[in-house]
């Protein structure tokens, strides 16, 4: 079974300011771990993924994670935040096993709000 | 099509009725999926079609709901006698591991937006 933990609700940053969203999973097979982002009224769109390849993953609007096994998590950062960045993120965590193959299990989400 | 396309984006009911929520997928993506998003539940999983076959319906929370898949394109979410906790954005996702790399790449759809009153 996978699970995913995302620690923080909600995060407000200054818009130049690093932005940092936790995730933490826990995951019974070696996972694949994704990183989504909902604008408002849109559909989830991936930011990025993680699949056993770099631990570093580098993504879409300049977000990149990392991928550390022996701290289970994945946290997303960006360096500079800018004020398009506000949105809903969203960790999941794919067990990639049996008849779920592709199956995403979710975090509850970050709401990111940039301030100028 | 370009994307994976859901109607109605907004429906709103009378509790009791049944409402039909419709996803057509990307094509050629074999893998198709119904997540629920509500306030303070996040996204949950409902059901999970490969081709038309539904191997993995685990996530649907009461006999109410019912999906199904047909030519391995269209799907079709069934909610009968609506209660207003049903209220929810319906996602639907659709995959294909032979472009994702096998990997479980969801592409989303807009969502329908349910309100029960």
């Amino acid at each position: 079974a996978q699970s995913v933990t995302q620690l923080g609700s909600h995060v407000s940053v200054s818009e130049g300011a690093l932005v940092l969203l936790r995730c933490n999973y826990s995951s019974s097979v070696p996972p694949y771990l994704f990183w989504y982002v909902q604008y408002p009224n849109q559909g989830l769109q991936l930011l990025l993924k993680y699949t056993s390849a770099a631990t570093l993953v580098k993504g879409i609007n300049g977000f990149e994670a990392e991928f550390k096994k022996s701290e289970t998590s994945f946290h997303l950062t960006k360096p500079s935040a800018h004020m398009s960045d506000a949105a809903e993120y969203f960790c999941a965590v794919s067990g990639l096993r049996g008849t779920s193959y592709g199956k995403l299990t979710f975090g509850q989400g970050t709401i990111l709000t940039v301030h100028p | 099509g370009a994307g994976v396309s859901q109607s109605p984006s907004n429906k709103v009911t009378e509790k009791g009725k049944d409402v039909e929520l419709r996803c057509d997928p990307i094509s050629g993506h074999t893998a198709l999926y119904w997540y629920r998003q509500s306030l303070g539940q996040g996204l949950e999983f409902l059901i999970y079609f490969q081709g038309n076959s539904a191997p993995d319906k685990s996530g649907l929370p009461s006999d109410r709901f019912s999906a199904e898949r047909t030519g391995g394109s269209v799907s079709t979410l069934t909610i009968q006698r609506t209660q207003q906790e049903d209220s929810a954005v319906y996602l639907c996702a659709s995959s294909s591991p032979l472009t994702s790399g096998g990997i479980g790449e969801l592409f989303f759809g807009e969502g329908s937006r349910l309100t029960v009153l």
